[in-house]
């Protein structure tokens, strides 16, 4: 079974530029999780999907982050424009549904540097 | 809204030995699950173990095992014969099982195996 893939693995950018990430969760999965990642820290959840529906995007910086999840497979993530503290790993993860004790599997994650 | 405190920023253990990570959290539901999460350097996250909060069992997982006690909301983790692939870092998480699935992680205890 394949894993969760992600691109690009990295990415360097300037800041008030715009870079967008993209996700491809597991088959079958109908839950689709963005987290952002920084340095020493905690898994910050960013945005979850069931199916093509936003379920929690109450900790997405909505003035300048922006995602969607098209046909309820795969999701991309855009930063318009983008700031110094966005520097992060983002991590994208799925799991079969937001009931019961399924896990979370999770991407290999895309790391941002903005300079 | 839910917490999740590791209060350990740093853990090491020598090879074959014992090791005990603490993990308590906040809330104020019942249906709830708690994870253990492992991320080693290659960052890409994998399970260790899970809680159902409505057990009373603690999980048992091969040399991982969990400390579960629910009116005090903590959750430990305990990894007997410790190996020198066990070094990560290691993620309590809590997912509310009624509120859209809704996740919360802790900040993570680096731990380092000792050969």
């Amino acid at each position: 079974e394949a894993g969760v893939a992600q691109s690009p693995r990295y990415k360097i950018i300037e800041k008030r530029q715009s870079v967008a990430f993209w996700c491809n969760p597991i088959s079958g999965h109908a839950t689709l999780y963005w987290y952002q990642q920084i340095l020493g820290q905690g898994p910050k959840l960013l945005i979850q999907f069931q199916n093509n529906g936003v379920v929690d995007d109450s900790q997405l910086p909505k003035d300048r982050f922006s995602a969607e999840r098209l046909k309820g497979v795969d999701s991309t993530l855009k930063i318009q424009p983008a700031k110094l503290e966005d520097s992060a790993v983002y991590l994208c993860a799925s799991s079969l549904s937001v009931a019961g004790s399924y896990e979370q599997y999770f991407g290999p994650g895309t790391r941002l540097t903005v300079t | 809204a839910q917490t999740v405190t590791q209060s350990q920023p740093e853990m090491s253990v020598q090879e074959a030995e014992t090791v005990t990570l603490s993990c308590t959290y906040d809330t104020s539901e019942s249906d709830y699950y708690l994870f253990w999460y492992k991320q080693p350097p290659s960052r890409q996250m994998i399970l260790v173990i899970r809680q159902e909060a409505y057990k009373q069992q603690n999980a048992t997982e091969n040399r991982f095992s969990v400390n579960f006690q629910k009116a005090a909301k903590s959750f430990s983790l305990k990894i007997s014969d410790s190996q020198l692939g066990d070094a990560a870092m290691y993620f309590c998480a809590y997912r509310s099982n009624t509120n859209a699935g809704k996740s919360t992680f802790g900040d993570g205890t680096t731990l380092t195996v000792k050969p």
